[in-house]
């Protein structure tokens, strides 16, 4: 049973560049959310994604933006990359319909130079 | 907008000493409750959870907590930890049912366990 995967592992970008993350979701599973995680701090919610649509949002510029295909896998972008970008990204998955625990993948790690 | 409060960042215990993490939330609301553990070079994984019913709840590797609804409280124990308990450990909570809504984190706790 294939649990949540996230590609790439690490990445070394610099400021203003754009970024593509991805993320597919546990199998069974049809709702996507993102987190970042920076250094000693616990994850903090992006955004989530349920039948293609961003379906709820965190304190979160509009440099970040997401997509859900049809597989349910999703990407998450960021345009415009700061310093204040490099964090582990995490992807977790559910169901949207009950009361279900998310599942984590192991993150991208992204560093901005 | 809820918050989740942990009280300790660091601790540092030796096997077989008992182990309690305290968490509070602030959120006006019915809530759904999680811990989750990361163990180092690994994911988060789910180490409990309450949804409703009893306010105590066991999970895995021994662990259990209590939510006190009065106290907005959801403590962390587990009665004689081991050195391979050390890891991070993340209190977490959302509003209660399915449907669109991301877990807000406590900041974590850095749980060291001596030998």
């Amino acid at each position: 049973d294939a649990g949540v995967t996230q590609s790439p592992t690490h990445l070394i970008k610099t400021r203003g560049q754009q970024v593509t993350l991805r993320c597919s979701p546990k199998s069974g599973h049809d709702t996507v959310s993102w987190y970042q995680q920076a250094l000693g701090q616990g994850p903090q919610f992006i955004f989530q994604y349920y039948e293609e649509e961003e379906r709820q949002r965190g304190n979160f510029p509009d440099r970040f933006s997401g997509h859900q295909f049809p597989n349910y896998s999703s990407e998450l972008n960021v345009n415009a990359l700061l310093l204040g970008d490099s964090a582990l990204y995490l992807c977790a998955s559910s169901l949207w319909t009950a009361n279900q625990p998310q599942h984590f993948g192991d993150g991208t790690r992204l560093s901005i130079l | 907008a809820q918050s989740v409060s942990q009280h300790n960042h660091h601790v540092i215990l030796s096997e077989a000493a008992s182990l309690e993490l305290g968490c509070n939330y602030s959120y006006g609301g019915t809530v759904n409750l999680f811990w989750y553990v990361q163990y180092p070079g690994q994911h988060l994984q789910l180490l409990l959870k309450y949804f409703s019913g009893d306010p105590l709840v066991k999970g895995i590797k021994g662990f259990e907590a209590e939510f006190i609804k009065s106290k907005f409280s959801f403590n962390l124990r587990k009665p004689s930890v081991q050195w391979s308990d050390t890891a991070e450990y993340f209190c977490a909570v959302k509003h209660s049912g399915g449907g669109a809504d991301g877990l807000t984190f406590g900041k974590g706790t850095h749980l060291i366990i001596q030998p």
